[in-house]
């Protein structure tokens, strides 16, 4: 079983969509969950970091994690074409500083 | 401020051949890693280093080797490629901080024949 579960879509939304993209995890020992945004041909880029269980809020975007159910959310409000990039959830390993990742859920949205 | 440099950007070797990878940071940063990316596998961390001299093994360590001789560099060794080493290699760098997230490269292409 993979540490860290994620769905590889693809997933196409229209322009002003919802768009929820989720991840489940097996390792108790992660505190820190983080949601990177990676572009076509270029490395990932921290998007959003939440600590244990609880919501946070950063503009169109919002990190949810359940720590009773092992699930990780990333919502988007009003999704725009720029938005399309593969978003991938990481667990935080404390003792090594080292990130386990999903395999990414790419995005496309449509003009 | 160039944040994490990878070099080169694209390779490709033939099986039994060697390389290394390059990755710099201009952020003084403490801890490095290095990381490969391949279809339906997300990122996989090979090694990381928690400071200048220092090494340890990842999750997918084997065929691979490191060295971090100054604190700005991270050094990726294959000694003899194998065509299972084709992936993008991705090079990371924090404070070791744990809410300081990891600034990543723009990756390496490798392709082994």
């Amino acid at each position: 079983q993979k540490e860290v579960e994620q769905d590889p879509g693809p997933l196409s939304v229209p322009e002003g969509a919802i768009v929820s993209l989720n991840c489940t995890y097996s390792n108790s020992a992660f505190q820190y969950f983080m949601w990177y945004r990676q572009y076509s041909r270029k490395g990932p880029e921290l998007l959003m970091y939440t600590y244990s269980s609880g919501n946070k809020e950063d503009g169109r975007f919002t990190a949810q994690v359940d720590k009773s159910s092992k699930y990780i959310s990333l919502f988007i409000r009003d999704s725009q074409p720029s938005d399309s990039a593969t978003y991938l959830c990481a667990g935080l390993d404390t003792g090594r500083r080292a990130l386990t990742f999903g395999s990414g859920t790419r995005l496309q949205v449509q003009p | 401020n160039a944040g994490v440099t990878q070099t080169p950007k694209f390779r490709v070797l033939k099986t039994g051949q060697s390389m290394t990878l390059l990755c710099a940071q201009d952020m003084n940063h403490e801890y490095m890693y290095w990381y490969r990316q391949d279809p339906g596998m997300g990122l996989r961390l090979i090694h990381y280093s928690v400071g200048e001299g220092t090494t340890a093994k990842g999750k997918v360590p084997d065929g691979y080797n490191v060295s971090r001789l100054k604190k700005q560099n991270f050094l990726l060794g294959l000694e003899s490629a194998a065509p299972s080493q084709t992936s993008v290699y991705f090079c990371a760098s924090t404070t070791g901080n744990s809410n300081q997230p990891q600034h990543f490269g723009d990756g390496t292409r490798l392709s082994i024949l």
